[in-house]
């Protein structure tokens, strides 16, 4: 079946530091590529999300990048903050679909 | 505005027992979705609800049923529970047809089967 892998499973920085979480899609027909962060004990929570028709989309101190012919997505934090903790899910998904594909997962911690 | 509201926020089962999970929006969103979180697995869709009167299967639906009870309203049954399912669930609603849509999700449901 359909798939994304995200890695890497766990990343530790530094406050001030970037973040880097990457993706690998199976289905070569996705084109919308959402990013959420999950707090804990809380529902995850969209924070930027990137279609097919463009390369790359920055919101502030977040950005993603998309490269459909390698099937990679990554999430770029810079400036990291203590607040920026969390989990931090990829996903994958069609128009006109309904069945997005969501990665494992990323546990970010940053250090003060 | 609730958003999605999800009950219960913890539940404790014992083997062979039923429940059902509730779930309700505000946002008069068409679609709406039931997912399981477990550890190093991401979020696996069970059952989903692309407009009211209409309901499929998703990634994993074996052993639950889903009601779409009305636009607002969508709930998951376990008719028999079991150890493996044993998760947290999360209720999700988006706003149009597409799942390209942003989805909206519920604080969760925690579910613990004996």
């Amino acid at each position: 079946g359909e798939n994304v892998e995200q890695h890497p499973s766990t990343l530790s920085v530094q406050e001030g530091d970037s973040a880097v979480i990457k993706c690998t899609y199976s289905d070569s027909a996705s084109n919308y590529f959402p990013w959420y962060k999950q707090e804990l004990g809380k529902g995850p929570q969209l924070i930027i999300d990137i279609r097919s028709n463009v390369g790359e989309k920055k919101d502030q101190r977040i950005a993603v990048t998309l490269n459909k012919t390698a099937k990679h997505f990554s999430l770029h934090i810079t400036e990291t903050q203590p607040e920026d903790s969390a989990v931090y899910f990829c996903a994958a998904g069609r128009t006109g679909g309904f069945k997005t594909i969501f990665g494992a997962g990323t546990r970010l911690f940053v250090k003060a | 505005n609730a958003g999605v509201t999800q009950t219960p926020k913890f539940q404790v089962l014992k083997t062979g027992q039923s429940m059902t999970l509730q779930c309700a929006q505000d946002m008069n969103h068409n679609s709406m979705y039931w997912y399981r979180q477990d550890p190093g697995m991401g979020l696996r869709l069970i059952y989903y609800s692309a407009s009211e009167g209409t309901t499929d299967k998703g990634e994993v639906p074996n052993g639950y049923n889903v009601s779409r009870l009305n636009k607002r309203e969508f709930s998951l049954r376990l008719e028999s529970a079991a150890p493996s399912q044993t998760s947290v669930y999360f209720c999700a609603s988006s706003g149009a047809s597409q799942a390209t849509d942003t989805q909206y999700f519920g604080p969760g449901t925690r579910l613990t089967v004996l």
